[in-house]
């Protein structure tokens, strides 16, 4: 059983839409952070969120932290080209120090 | 400034074979990280160091695996016997103080036949 859900599991869309990606669990988390992974590359860290309700916004990337840190939210606003990629949730369960990661969303755009 | 640097990035070997990865993580940082990347597991932590110290191991599969750090910018990973059922994109990663932020290296690439 998989901590950390993300779906949906595969999205293939046009430029210009807009998309979301969720994240949810039925543990809480002290944080979580998306990373995004190109092929043949390791995950780069997009963002942390820590508090409950938080939304923070890098460019056109919109993250959400649930009120009860169970569950998070990636929406991208007018989708590019450079924006495929596999998309990764991941946390510190509750007491724990080490990352617990979703399987991720994979991303599509097309020109 | 350099990254993670991981050796291989691409490796194949046939089972029953011993496999070493190599990992040199970002100078100054004080944690490690091995995680191996499958389709059907995705992401999975191995084994995390902490001042050169493994302090969670509890990731690694079996005996067959095993990983060391003898110094701080440099890290191995080895399996022995390999089989099949490794194969898989091992990635390393580091982190530095005070931090949760991991910088994963390119990852080695490894099928075994």
């Amino acid at each position: 059983t998989q901590l950390l859900e993300q779906s949906p599991q595969f999205l293939s869309i046009q430029e210009g839409e807009n998309l979301t990606v969720y994240c949810n669990s039925s543990s809480v988390f002290s944080s979580l952070q998306w990373y995004r992974q190109e092929p043949g590359e390791g995950p780069v860290l997009l963002v942390t969120v820590v508090t409950g309700g938080e939304v923070k916004k890098l460019k056109r990337l919109t993250f959400q932290f649930g009120d009860a840190r169970k569950d998070s939210s990636l929406h991208i606003t007018a989708a590019q080209t450079g924006d495929t990629g596999l998309y990764l949730c991941a946390g510190p369960l509750m007491g724990y120090s080490t990352l617990t990661f979703g399987k991720g969303t994979m991303l599509l755009v097309s020109p | 400034d350099a990254g993670v640097i991981q050796s291989p990035r691409h490796e194949v070997t046939e089972m029953g074979q011993e496999v070493t990865l190599r990992c040199k993580p970002i100078s100054g940082h004080n944690s490690l990280f091995w995680y191996r990347q499958t389709m059907m597991r995705g992401l999975e932590l191995l084994i995390y160091f902490n001042n050169n110290v493994p302090i969670d191991d509890s990731g690694m599969p079996e005996d067959r695996f095993s990983a060391k750090m003898p110094n701080a910018s440099f890290s191995t990973l080895k399996i022995q016997p390999s089989e099949p059922r490794d194969s898989a994109v091992y990635f390393c990663a580091s982190s530095g103080h005070d931090t949760d932020t991991q910088y994963f290296g390119p990852g080695t690439r490894l099928t075994v036949l």
